[in-house]
């Protein structure tokens, strides 16, 4: 257990649904991450949110709406998906006034878009 | 763009061995580098970080090193267990504020009983 949780673990959808995955953090942390795992490619950063407000949208297209109310959850909304969006989606957080620190990752939800 | 590659994609051995992960990065103008651990279906557990300004870190039997200059970082996990058996990432941080991480795809670790 990181602190971090995520709810659902697992979630199966079709193109036309609209579903949200959440994220919570006990660890008193101010900055939250949304991260793509998709098979045979490397994470990438989807959102960074410092401090409730989004600083950074990697290009990610606007079927994935990010929410942030307050320091310890964050969402991400997801409509009108592709097949090619089905990937393990990871949250994080961090202290983002410690440089130094590490990031801590939730277990994941795993996303099947049919 | 900063890329992170690691090698090898899969490793299989047989318990008790030692053996090296490797990491590599494309700029070498980095915060610092860390590896994770990653077991299926699961999160991501940081294992070792290792700041620009330091050489290595260890942890147990893990022992990870950074060359910055060159770009790379090295895994040593000594006397391999069965429990070892996962995905192992290295992530690079880039500087900034915002804390951005690249990683590379990953070595899947095989330690046979």
């Amino acid at each position: 257990e990181t602190g971090v949780t995520q709810t659902p673990r697992h979630l199966v959808m079709g193109m036309t649904n609209k579903k949200s995955l959440k994220c919570e953090q006990h660890l008193g942390h101010n900055a939250m991450y949304w991260y793509k795992q998709s098979a045979k490619k490397p994470l990438e950063l989807m959102f960074v949110y410092s401090l409730e407000e989004r600083v950074e949208n990697n290009s990610v297209p606007s079927r994935f709406s990010p929410e942030c109310p307050n320091s310890s959850h964050l969402f991400l909304h997801l409509h009108t998906l592709q097949p090619e969006d089905s990937a393990l989606y990871l949250c994080a957080s961090r202290n983002a006034d410690r440089p130094a620190d590490t990031q801590y990752f939730g277990p994941g939800t795993r996303l099947t878009v049919l | 763009k900063q890329e992170v590659t690691q090698i090898p994609a899969a490793l299989s051995v047989p318990e008790g061995e030692n053996l090296v992960l490797n990491c590599s990065f494309t700029d070498s103008a980095i915060y610092n580098l860390q590896w994770f651990r990653q077991d299926p279906g699961k999160g991501l557990t940081s294992l070792l970080l290792i700041q620009s300004s330091q050489r290595e870190q260890t942890s147990g039997r893990l022992n990870a090193s950074l060359d910055k200059s060159s770009g790379r970082s090295t895994l040593y996990i000594a006397a391999s267990q069965p429990g070892d058996s996962a995905t192992y990432l290295c992530a690079v941080r880039s500087g900034g504020s915002n804390y951005k991480l690249t990683f590379g795809k990953g070595t899947l670790l095989t330690v046979n009983p």
